[in-house]
């Protein structure tokens, strides 16, 4: 167990609806970091917070969004889904930002668009 | 242009012999760290060994050790005597420190080690 929760762990949805994925980071890590990787493909770095605010932001489509909560779990909102959608998203989390501070990964939630 | 370049789409190697990993970069930042991580079947991401730009010693975890050749951009992944364990998805990521907090990763080498 990495000490980062992600919820759900699978998620099987259909075309056109939305979901929220959920993550809780590891305790006392502040940044937040959310990944998509589709089937047999690298990692997609989509957005990054720290301590609550918007750090860095990759190619994340216009559909999705995300935030950083008080209480500093995280949450990944998708909309509008379409098949390519479907992939592993992953949230990883640091203590703070930058230099050496080594992500920690949850084990994804596995989404998938019928 | 990709920032991290992994040109090993998949290797196979024998148990017990040494394996390397290609992974060359494309910065213009002065400060960055150059990160490792393995996926194996069962899915989780792994951090295996992390070299920074100002460090001058080539970076050791166990088994791991990085090739780091600053001037080259490449930062290659050495595993010393190979186990079957060792079979999973490798990769290099890159935070780069004079902007934003992102890390970007490779696609991965997908290395398989044979009985």
């Amino acid at each position: 167990d990495s000490g980062v929760t992600q919820t759900p762990k699978h998620l099987i949805t259909a075309t056109g609806q939305r979901v929220t994925l959920r993550c809780s980071p590891r305790s006392g890590d502040l940044s937040v970091y959310w990944y998509q990787q589709s089937l047999d493909q690298g990692l997609q770095f989509l957005i990054q917070y720290y301590n609550g605010e918007e750090r860095a932001k990759g190619n994340i489509l216009e559909r999705f969004s995300a935030q950083q909560f008080p209480d500093l779990h995280s949450e990944l909102n998708l909309s509008s889904l379409e098949l390519g959608d479907s992939a592993l998203y992953f949230c990883a989390s640091s203590l703070i930002s930058g230099g050496a501070n080594v992500l920690t990964f949850g084990a994804g939630s596995r989404l998938t668009v019928l | 242009a990709q920032k991290i370049t992994q040109t090993q789409p998949g290797m196979f190697v024998q148990e017990k012999e040494a394996v390397t990993l290609d992974c060359t970069y494309d910065t213009s930042d002065q400060s960055y760290g150059l990160f490792w991580y393995k996926q194996p079947s069962s899915g989780e991401m792994i951090f295996l060994i992390y070299q920074g730009s100002y460090d001058e010693q080539n970076a050791t975890e166990g088994r791991y050790s990085l090739n780091f050749q600053k001037a080259r951009k490449s930062t290659n992944l050495v595993i010393s005597a190979s186990q079957l364990g060792d079979s999973a998805m490798y990769f290099c990521a890159m935070r780069e420190e004079d902007r934003d907090d992102k890390i970007i990763f490779g696609k991965g080498t997908r290395l398989h080690i044979l009985p």
